[in-house]
C-alpha cells in the first residue's frame, strides 16, 4: 500500500516567492496533519483536517501560510510570500479514527525540505 | 509548561545492550495516548509503539517496550538488544482529546559497535 506522499521532496526558493507543498494521504484515512520541523522549535503542528474540514489552524504562524484540502486525497500548504525563517522540513501525516473516536498513530510522509534564500 | 519533556538530548549505548529513553508528560485529561517515533538520518518518521492511558499492560512491540508509570506521568521507551540501525532521533508524543499529537524535543541515540 502506498504511504503518505509528499512533493516536492526539496524546494529551494528566494524570499518573496510563493511556495506550494503537496500531500496525498493514505486512502481511507480521515485525518490529515501538517507539521513543521526545525532544530530550534522541534515538531510543531500547523493545521489539521478531519474529513477534509480544517479543524484547528492555531499553529499556522501567520497569514502568509494557508492550507486547503479540496478532497480526501489531496492537501496543499502554501506560503506566500516566503521568508528565510520559513526554512524547515514540512511533514504531512494522516491517520484513521478508531472505534472510540480517537486518532490512531500518525503515518508520516517523507517530508518536504524547504530552503528560502 | 511543556506537555512532553525528553530530558536526554543524547544517549550512547553499545550494540546488544538495552537502553531506556525517558519521557515525561503533563496532562489533566484522563484519556490520552502516548506514542514513540523514530527518525533516522534519512528524515522519515517511523511509528514504534503506542500506550493508551487506560491500558493496564505496558505496550511491547518486538524489541521495543514502553515503561508506563501513570502516577509519575512517565512513558519511557526501552530498546532491548540495541542494533547499529537503532541510531536515530527518538520522539515521544502525546495525544490529548481525540486528535492531535504534541511531540517532545527528541533524544538522539547513538549505538556503537
Amino acid at each position: 500500500d502506498a504511504g503518505v506522499i509528499q512533493s516536492p521532496r526539496h524546494e529551494v526558493t528566494e524570499m518573496g516567492q510563493e511556495v506550494t507543498l503537496r500531500c496525498k494521504p493514505i486512502s481511507g484515512h480521515d485525518y490529515l496533519f501538517w507539521y513543521r520541523q526545525t532544530m530550534m522549535r522541534g515538531l510543531e503542528l500547523l493545521i489539521y483536517f478531519n474529513n477534509n474540514v480544517p479543524i484547528d489552524d492555531s499553529g499556522m504562524p501567520e497569514d502568509r501560510f494557508s492550507a486547503k484540502m479540496p478532497n480526501a486525497s489531496f492537501s496543499n500548504l502554501k506560503i506566500q510570500p516566503s521568508e528565510p525563517r520559513d526554512s524547515a522540513v514540512y511533514f504531512c501525516a494522516s491517520s484513521l479514527r478508531d472505534t472510540r473516536g480517537y486518532t490512531g498513530e500518525l503515518f508520516f510522509g517523507e517530508g518536504s525540505r524547504l530552503t528560502v534564500l | 509548561a511543556q506537555k512532553i519533556t525528553q530530558t536526554q538530548p543524547g544517549m550512547f549505548v553499545q550494540e546488544k545492550e538495552a537502553v531506556t529513553l525517558d519521557c515525561t508528560y503533563d496532562t489533566s485529561d484522563q484519556s490520552y495516548g502516548l506514542f514513540w517515533y523514530k527518525q533516522p538520518s534519512s528524515g522519515e518518521m517511523i511509528f514504534l509503539i503506542y500506550q493508551g492511558s487506560y491500558d493496564e499492560q505496558n505496550a511491547t512491540e518486538g524489541r521495543y517496550s514502553l515503561n508506563f508509570q501513570k502516577a509519575r506521568k512517565s512513558a519511557n521507551l526501552v530498546i532491548s538488544a540495541s542494533q547499529l540501525g537503532d541510531s536515530a532521533m527518538y520522539f515521544c508524543a502525546m495525544r490529548e482529546g481525540y486528535s492531535t499529537l504534541t511531540f517532545g524535543k527528541g533524544t538522539m541515540l547513538l549505538v556503537s559497535p
